[in-house]
């Protein structure tokens, strides 16, 4: 089975520009997760989905970062202007859970470079 | 404060030794508990549960205490295959906080032959 899709795997762009990254979850779950993983600040969550509703954002770090999710099969993690400051590894991941807690899948990652 | 705290390391170890690792968290009410692995340049996958008896998986054994928050992952007879970081995670339940997991900044292991 396919796990979580994430596109590009790397993306190397300039100060000022969009940058969207891009998410499949697995088929059949109602979570999704955006992280971002610096070496300075770890692994951070900036918003999460339930049944494509957003339901935390409190994690986005400014209105430069969006987030959609228009179905149940494809999340959309925009940044608009860049800025170096930006650069990490985003992640997207999926659970199934009717608690809490449940296992997070995660997709590989965009590594993604601001210049 | 951070919610999860971890010594960083790296702890590096000879192959077939024991290490421990160890984690607090800071808000009593967390519920569920995790330990991730991540390996270099992938991306955290789960390694195991932490279950409030304690709980065993081959050469792993993870604690928890509720009463100091702080949870332990130990490792026997350590596997090269072992080198990678390994994050202490919580999960919060309750309205607004259903499937959210707060993840500590990981532990580096080196298992060296």
């Amino acid at each position: 089975d396919a796990g979580v899709i994430q596109s590009p795997r790397h993306e190397v762009t300039e100060m000022g520009q969009e940058v969207t990254l891009r998410c499949k979850p697995i088929s059949g779950h109602d979570y999704l997760f955006w992280y971002r993983q610096t070496m300075m600040r770890g692994l951070e969550l900036l918003i999460y989905f339930n049944n494509n509703v957003p339901i935390d954002d409190s994690g986005m770090p400014e209105d430069r970062f969006s987030a959609k999710m228009p179905n149940a099969s494809f999340s959309t993690l925009k940044i608009q202007p860049s800025e170096p400051r930006d650069s990490a590894v985003y992640f997207c991941a999926s659970s199934q859970t009717s608690g809490g807690g449940n296992e997070q899948f995660f997709g590989p990652g965009t590594r993604l470079t601001v210049l | 404060r951070k919610e999860v705290e971890q010594d960083p390391g790296p702890f590096n170890v000879p192959e077939g030794a024991t290490v421990a690792f160890n984690c607090t968290y800071s808000n009593s009410a967390s519920q569920s508990f995790f330990w991730y692995r991540q390996d270099c340049r992938k991306e955290p996958k789960l390694l195991m549960s932490v279950y409030s008896s304690g709980n065993e998986d081959g050469r792993f054994t993870a604690q928890l205490n509720r009463a100091s928050q702080y949870i332990s992952l130990l490792i026997r007879d350590s596997k090269l295959s072992d080198s990678a970081t390994y994050l202490c995670v919580v999960s919060l339940h309750g309205s607004g906080n259903t499937g959210k997991l707060i993840f500590g900044q990981g532990t580096t292991l080196q298992v060296k032959p």
